[in-house]
């Protein structure tokens, strides 16, 4: 049983143009929701969190849009660049829960084309 | 800074061999873990610890241990490899999350080839 659901699986985009990842949780305990960021042969590693206070939170190009009714979440990457080709996890987790346990989206591998 | 290290980077074994996958951390984090990531499935919880001496079950324990004796260290052991066990394992490392969450680290991953 995934809780997390992600789509796509992958996504190709021309340079310049909005990467848009979609994730859907099924737990409503979870209130902290981080996307990472993963290159060919290395960790994930944190891009970019959100609580469900807030509706959106921006850094650089990167924007993540939460809609806390209907349990669902989504990153978008603006002016995408070459650059940003790798594969993106959406993860959810309970702030107070030991161990800092994470569950993950199943992943987007994104292609940005020059 | 060496941050979350793993090792092996690469590792073949034959059904049924046992091995350790290391994990060290020198951010003296109470918090480690071990995920296993297989396509289209994102990483899933194998095994987590909250601190030296004290180790917990996650999604996917069946067919591993871990001990956690110092905070540095939080090693992965395969009791008797079987081909479900092809995987790329990550180790990670974080303080408490408190009311804001934190960083986790992650390594750079083992690649396992069960044969």
């Amino acid at each position: 049983q995934q809780q997390v659901k992600q789509s796509p699986q992958s996504l190709i985009v021309q340079k310049g143009g909005i990467s848009i990842i979609n994730c859907a949780y099924e737990n409503t305990a979870f209130d902290y929701f981080p996307w990472y960021q993963q290159f060919p042969g290395k960790g994930p590693a944190l891009l970019i969190a959100i609580r469900p206070d807030v509706s959106e939170k921006k850094e650089g190009r990167f924007t993540i849009s939460f809609n806390k009714s209907a349990k669902q979440f989504s990153l978008h990457i603006m002016d995408s660049q070459p650059g940003d080709s790798a594969t993106y996890f959406c993860a959810a987790t309970r702030l107070n829960n030991a161990g800092n346990m994470l569950t993950f989206g199943g992943g987007t591998r994104l292609m940005v084309k020059p | 800074n060496a941050g979350v290290t793993q090792t092996p980077k690469f590792q073949v074994l034959k059904t049924g061999q046992s091995m350790t996958l290391q994990c060290a951390q020198d951010m003296n984090h109470e918090y480690m873990s071990w995920y296993r990531q297989d396509p289209g499935m994102g990483l899933r919880l194998i095994h987590y610890s909250v601190g030296a001496g004290i180790t917990d079950q996650g999604e996917v324990p069946n067919g591993y241990n871990v001990s956690r004796s110092t905070t540095e260290d939080f090693p992965l052991r395969l009791l008797s490899a079987a081909p479900s066990q092809t995987s790329v394992y990550f180790c990670a490392s974080s303080l408490a999350f408190g009311n804001s969450g934190n960083t986790i680290y992650f390594g750079e991953g083992s690649w396992l080839t069960v044969v």
